[in-house]
């Protein structure tokens, strides 16, 4: 069945602090890979995307996805997060059976210790 | 990147009335537009996917008399809740799909947060 898993509801950690964010699919074929951040009460705002190609991707402020086809994996991370990085994070991907519907994983909570 | 705008943003209506959600794609033909909801600290559910000119197509346990969904352009599509109940309450997203410069891209839009008193 395809299916997108977000292991972690909650993670904190403090600033300053690298950021490792995990996101297993389970498909037969590469899908499309996505994570988004989503402050409280606000809309999605895309990090960064996979299609193809380079399996490390750059994001928009300072985030970095590396997917691993061996661990049908795209894991999210930041070298050194900000307090400004406290949101919801979820992974999302596309499988192509699936007319192209994008599937949210449950999310991961990032707390910031000061 | 395209930008899709969401009317009204907010919404607080009486049990029992209806309540219609505007999507708009603004710079972006949409060939598919979707719909998702969203409750308090929980993630993103696909409530049903419509293609242009066509009826939508909604996911499993989503009651399609109750959400109506309408695509008429490909810049448009509308969710209307009928009769809306409490249990309504959610925060409804909606995107638009499409090719752009060869890739697949979609847009979110900001999200129409619904209050059924």
């Amino acid at each position: 069945a395809q299916s997108v898993t977000q292991p972690d509801i909650h993670i904190t950690v403090s600033e300053g602090a690298s950021l490792e964010l995990r996101c297993n699919y389970s498909y037969g074929a590469t899908p499309y890979l996505f994570w988004y951040v989503q402050s409280p009460g606000q809309g999605l705002q895309l990090l960064l995307k996979y299609f193809s190609g380079d399996t490390l991707v750059q994001g928009i402020k300072g985030f970095e996805a590396e997917f691993k086809r061996s661990q049908s994996s795209f894991n999210l991370r930041k070298p050194s997060v900000h307090w400004s990085d406290a949101a919801e994070y979820f992974c999302a991907v596309v499988f192509y059976s699936s007319a192209s519907k994008i599937i949210f994983g449950s999310g991961t909570r990032l707390s910031i210790r000061p | 990147g395209a930008v899709v705008s969401q009317h009204p943003s907010w919404v607080i209506c009486k049990s029992g009335t209806s309540v219609k959600i505007e999507c708009r794609s603004l710079d972006f033909q949409a060939t598919t537009m979707f719909w998702y909801r969203q409750f308090p600290k929980q993630s993103l559910m696909l409530m049903a996917t419509s293609n242009e000119g066509s009826k939508a197509t909604y996911e499993q346990g989503v009651e399609k008399d109750k959400f109506l969904i309408n695509h008429a352009s490909l810049t448009l599509s509308t969710l209307t809740v009928t009769s809306a109940h409490p249990e309504d309450s959610s925060f409804y997203i909606c995107s638009a799909s499409g090719l752009a410069g060869g890739t697949y891209e979609q847009y979110f839009g900001p999200g129409t947060r619904l209050t059924v008193t």
